[in-house]
């Protein structure tokens, strides 16, 4: 159980174009979801928090113009790169809890390369 | 920001001995949770151990927490080489429910 999907896994794009990747929990209801981004052989650093039906809360240094992010259903998260530029490219993983537990369930990751 | 360091960051061994992974935080915590993550994926949730919790086992892992020093330390007994992977420590920020991460440990485990 607890298992969270992310699409696309890997995504290139044009410098400047958007991207929108989603992040879904497939077998419970989320509450809660995370952003995180991690640049190679580095930690995972948090972009922001979301909760069901109300605005993301960005971690300070995050750009919430930039990231876009919407929490629209318990199973549904979706994060949008706008206007990405080359260093905008980094691994994005997103993550997802309920109420009550400590524990985050982790999404495979969407690799997203901005050229 | 990162919560702290995790030691070594990076780490060789054969397949069949132990490998231990320390990790060091800064602020007062409520648990302390270690991930795996296995190369170009998400992670996985190993274990966790709370505040008030000295020692935890789960099958092959074993998890320490000195809180008075703000560390941890995991021990994987009996290596494998699916047991190669990232290691990552993350303590609980300044809400119970987000995640911070330390620098995690590269464990090699040669076969």
């Amino acid at each position: 159980g607890a298992v969270v999907s992310q699409h696309p896994s890997r995504v290139i794009c044009k410098s400047g174009t958007s991207v929108k990747i989603e992040c879904r929990s497939l077998d419970f209801q989320a509450t809660t979801m995370f952003w995180y981004r991690q640049f190679p052989k580095q930690s995972l650093m948090l972009m922001a928090t979301s909760n069901e039906g109300s605005k993301a809360t960005y971690e300070q240094g995050v750009e919430k113009d930039k990231f876009l992010i919407n929490h629209a259903s318990l199973t549904l998260s979706t994060l949008t790169v706008t206007s990405a530029h080359p260093e905008d490219s980094s691994f994005y993983i997103c993550s997802a809890s309920w109420t009550g537990i400590e524990t985050q369930y982790f999404g495979p990751g969407t690799r997203l390369l901005v050229l | 920001s990162q919560q702290g360091e995790e030691d070594p960051q990076a780490l060789s061994i054969q397949e069949g001995e132990n490998a231990t992974m320390n990790c060091s935080y800064k602020t007062s915590i409520n648990n302390l949770q270690w991930y795996r993550q296995n190369s170009g994926r998400g992670l996985v949730h190993l274990i966790l151990i709370r505040s008030n919790e000295r020692e935890k086992h789960s099958g092959r892992l074993r998890v320490t927490l000195d809180t008075s020093k703000k560390s941890s330390s995991l021990l994987i007994t009996a290596s494998r080489a699916a047991d190669t992977a990232s290691y990552f420590c993350a303590t609980d920020g300044d809400s119970s429910y987000k995640l911070i991460f330390g620098s995690g440990t590269r464990l090699l485990v040669r076969p």
